[in-house]
């Protein structure tokens, strides 16, 4: 599997977009990019995923870059609720399990 | 939305005890389920692969015989920790795949976690 790689940490203030990047220069045409987070002490949630083209739903947008080996979620207005660690993984969509890095802990500022 | 329940959400135990953690599917049939575990500080690691009727696959470095796995119906699997240890003190969580999906997205391979079983082993 593709592996990726996330920024330790970002911080964004209140109320504004949060980018949230993530390289996966290796991925493979059948892998997609699932985005997962953690709150404290709590199981990872689901957030988006996406192939090639971008792809929005009511908590985030997921723009794929064309050749596809990098991504960012954006988080459009963040909220203090959405202080968490957030995990991209590339994994082909047939395959159950998910594994995840260390992902990039995501600090909402008032 | 999918929902996937975990009991206990925390417990406490002896060294040398037994725990059972169980991980149900509450609206949905899961003939696979996953079992995680998290040390603090770190991320989530794989532990297994929980089969509906069949033995679980163990991950290299998982003890099976440490963690037990029964998986007997479609919506419920189980994860027995033998002769607990203060060692395995940890954060540990199930998952399921369901095809539910939020609006905008295929739906397809997504995982529903349970909230998580904190391990504490004196």
């Amino acid at each position: 599997d593709a592996k990726t790689t996330q920024p330790t940490s970002m911080d964004c203030a209140e109320g504004r977009a949060a980018n949230l990047p993530c390289n996966h220069s290796t991925i493979s045409g059948n892998e997609y990019v699932y985005w997962y987070r953690q709150i404290h002490s709590q199981g990872p949630q689901y957030i988006i995923h996406g192939l090639k083209n971008n792809e929005t739903n009511e908590m985030a947008s997921l723009i794929i870059t064309e050749d596809r080996k990098s991504s960012t979620l954006i988080l459009p207005h963040a909220t203090l609720r959405d202080t968490a660690v957030y995990y991209c993984i590339v994994r082909v969509e047939n395959n159950n399990d998910m594994r995840f890095g260390a992902g990039t802990r995501l600090t909402v500022k008032p | 939305g999918a929902v996937v329940s975990q009991h206990p959400s925390w417990v406490i135990c002896k060294s040398g005890t037994s725990v059972k953690i169980e991980c149900r599917s509450l609206d949905f049939q899961a003939t696979t389920m996953f079992w995680y575990r998290q040390f603090p500080k770190q991320s989530l690691m794989l532990m297994a692969t929980s089969n509906e009727g069949s033995k679980a696959t163990y991950e290299q470095g998982v003890e099976k015989d440490k963690f037990l796995i029964n998986h007997a119906s479609l919506t419920l699997s189980t994860l027995t920790v033998t002769s607990a240890h203060p060692e395995d003190s940890s954060f540990y969580i199930c998952s399921a795949r369901s095809n539910w999906g939020l609006a905008g997205s295929s739906g397809a391979n997504v995982l529903t976690f349970g909230a998580g079983s904190r391990l504490t082993v004196l």
